[in-house]
């Protein structure tokens, strides 16, 4: 049973389109945090919500944590071919800070 | 510029065969991780180490063994690997010294793909 459901799992669009992705949980976790994963490498981290409701932004991408700290969302703008890859949330236990649940990643791929 | 670095990026086994995927991050980082990626399931935690010597299991232990002798080095070890062991494998380290108060980023490298026949 996965802790973290990750939805769409995958999701194939045109360049220029927006799109949200959607990370939700039963469970309240400490940290929430976006890794991105290009094929033939490790996930790098996009972002770190710490804050029920905490909304960042970087470039064309918004994240939101939810006001529980349940779940949140990735949404992007104007996709561009370069977006593409494997979306993975990855939710922060308190008290042990080491201890993360990986979601099952959604695939994107932006057609341009 | 950082780096995690993993001995192997394609590993193919038999099965029974004893199996070392080794591990190396020269970031002074405390903290480090296994992890194994399957499709559908995400990245799912084996074991990890926050110390020199140290271990603990994680998720789905089973199978597997770890050894941290020295602090940047980090091992997995399949005793005796089984087919249902292929997968890819992803190391991580983080460090217990965060900025702010978010939690620690764990840096990967870039995954060995082990092939049990």
């Amino acid at each position: 049973t996965q802790l973290l459901e990750q939805s769409p799992q995958f999701l194939s669009i045109q360049e220029g389109e927006n799109l949200t992705v959607y990370c939700n949980s039963s469970s309240v976790f400490s940290s929430l945090q976006w890794y991105r994963q290009e094929p033939g490498e490790g996930p790098v981290l996009l972002v770190t919500v710490v804050t029920g409701g905490e909304v960042k932004k970087l470039k064309r991408l918004t994240f939101q944590f939810g006001d529980a700290r349940k779940d949140s969302s990735l949404h992007i703008t104007a996709a561009q071919p370069g977006d593409t890859g494997l979306y993975l949330c990855a939710g922060g236990v308190r008290h042990n800070f080491n201890k993360f649940y990986f979601g099952s990643g959604t695939k994107l791929n932006v057609k341009p | 510029d950082v780096k995690v670095t993993q001995s192997s990026r394609y590993l193919v086994k038999r099965t029974g065969e004893k199996v070392f995927l080794e591990c190396v991050q020269d970031m002074d980082h405390e903290n480090m991780f296994w992890y194994r990626q399957d499709p559908g399931l995400g990245l799912r935690l084996i074991y990890f180490s926050y110390d020199v010597k140290m271990k603990e299991k994680g998720d789905i232990p089973e199978g597997y063994s770890v050894s941290r002798e020295k602090k940047e080095r980090f091992s997995l070890i399949l005793e005796s690997a089984s087919t249902n062991q292929t997968s890819m494998y992803l190391c991580a380290s983080s460090s217990n010294h965060i900025q702010g108060s978010a939690t620690g980023e764990l840096f990967f490298g870039e995954g060995s793909r082990l092939t049990v026949l």
